[in-house]
């Protein structure tokens, strides 16, 4: 039963420390996905990459985030410095994009800045 | 800008009661997805809808789509306990790929 990984699924963390997220996608999905969920914004894009490319990340704040995908097993978003205000679930997503495929959810790592 | 916008965003009901909620988006996509998340736990994949008038059943959930009326709804037939769950629907914006855009989410409580 293929699923997506995260890691870690908890970090508490202090303000302005740096956070690291790794996700590793179902094997042969060509799309990855970074979203944010908190009660106040939902649940908000931060970036997508095809193929391993980067094709959208203009959810993401550019001067502390950074998503990569250094291989096509692994997807990396980082934080730094973290704030207070960057508390909430990252999830991972991965699927293929054609058809009737949908994406399927990693189990989120929940992040706390203190 | 995509919106999506979901009613109800909350949601009593009582075991064994009909109800239907609805998810309306605001520019042209070419499918729409129904997810469920349970408190504290991670999003699962309900039904995926990739043209007008398409209708997909899942025991007591049927989704539907009118790509017309940019309009989906998730119908519940006879609800039971275990269908308590916040249920997201989402949709592609055809001009920037395959990432989602999410309602709010409808909680729904089903009680005895």
């Amino acid at each position: 039963d293929a699923r997506v990984t995260q890691t870690p699924r908890h970090k508490v963390t202090e303000m302005g420390q740096e956070v690291t997220m790794r996700c590793q996608p179902i094997l042969g999905h060509n799309t990855v996905f970074w979203y944010r969920q908190t009660m106040m914004q939902g649940l908000e894009l931060l970036a997508y990459f095809r193929n391993r490319a980067p094709l959208d990340d203009s959810g993401m704040p550019k001067d502390r985030f950074s998503a990569e995908m250094p291989d096509a097993t692994l997807a990396t978003l980082k934080i730094q410095p973290s704030e207070p205000r960057d508390s909430a679930v990252y999830f991972c997503a991965s699927g293929l994009d054609r058809g009737a495929d949908t994406q399927y959810f990693g189990p989120g790592t929940r992040l706390t800045v203190l | 800008e995509l919106k999506v916008e979901q009613n109800p965003l909350f949601l009593s009901m009582q075991e064994g009661k009909n109800y239907t909620i609805y998810c309306n988006y605001s520019t042209t996509s070419d499918r729409l997805y129904w997810y469920r998340q349970d408190p504290g736990k991670s999003l699962e994949s309900l039904f995926v809808l990739l043209s007008n008038g398409a209708v997909k059943q899942e025991g007591r959930l049927m989704a539907s789509l009118d790509t017309k009326a940019r309009l989906s709804t998730l119908h519940i037939t006879a609800a039971v306990h275990d269908l308590s769950a916040t249920y997201f629907c989402a949709v592609v914006n055809s001009n920037s790929g395959y990432a989602l855009n999410f309602g709010k989410g409808t909680s729904l409580l089903v009680t005895p």
